[in-house]
């Protein structure tokens, strides 16, 4: 285990609210990932960052936006949710070097 | 678009069977493969990775087996366990830039006793 938190675990909350997804790493590594999961479709690359206040866009970035002040931290935020952004949200961190991503273990977000 | 195809979508095995799952993929450029394994409210862990300099490679009881011409990979599970019942995702990253993964949409397995 990379050291990955991921809070909350779960969240139910319904549509047009605003939700903070957070990731906590404890490993410095440079490259964090926001991830979603769906059935049938793998885990999409929601945005990314390679470094503090560097962030960029993934494959599903439409609706979500994200931040990242500390090495640390990386924030996933879906300013109005949709019922549509119901699904697993994975975390993960990379080197940048040559080495595997590591995942946190989710949040599951229902949007009712 | 898909990048990385993965079947079967789910698979039985029976217990000290062998599971085979099989990815291709369509960007030449990707240059490392590997394949995740994750359990009911787990995230995904790194199962068994290889890079395309080699045509396989193997870890205990899980093998990946590659074919760059072809573009496509598959992993073989040698005597399948009740314990290797999960869900695997194949996976492929470029090692420059964003080096974000593209996953197939993988493999519910299941090991029968």
């Amino acid at each position: 285990d990379a050291g990955i938190t991921q809070s909350p675990r779960h969240k139910v909350t319904e549509t047009g609210t605003p939700v903070t997804l957070r990731c906590h790493q404890t490993e410095n590594h440079r490259y964090m990932y926001w991830y979603r999961q769906d059935p049938g479709h793998g885990l999409r690359l929601i945005h990314y960052s390679y470094g503090v206040k560097d962030t960029d866009k993934g494959e599903v970035s439409d609706g979500y936006s994200v931040s990242r002040s500390k090495t640390e931290d990386f924030l996933l935020t879906l300013e109005s949710a949709t019922s549509s952004q119901t699904s697993v949200y994975f975390c993960a961190t990379g080197t940048g070097s040559n080495q595997p991503q590591h995942f946190g273990d989710g949040t599951r977000l229902s949007i009712l | 678009q898909q990048q990385v195809k993965q079947s079967p979508q789910s698979l039985i095995v029976q217990k000290g069977g062998i599971s085979i799952i099989n990815c291709a993929y369509e960007n030449t450029a990707f240059d490392y493969f590997p394949w995740y394994q994750q359990f009911p409210g787990k995230g995904p862990a790194l199962l068994i990775a290889i890079r395309p300099d080699v045509s396989e490679k193997k870890e205990g009881r899980f093998t990946i087996s590659f074919n760059k011409s072809a573009k496509q990979f598959s992993l073989h599970i040698m005597d399948s366990q009740p314990g290797d019942s999960a869900t695997y995702f194949c996976a492929a990253r470029m090692d420059t830039g964003r080096r974000a993964l593209t996953f197939g949409s993988g493999t519910r397995l299941q090991v029968q006793p």
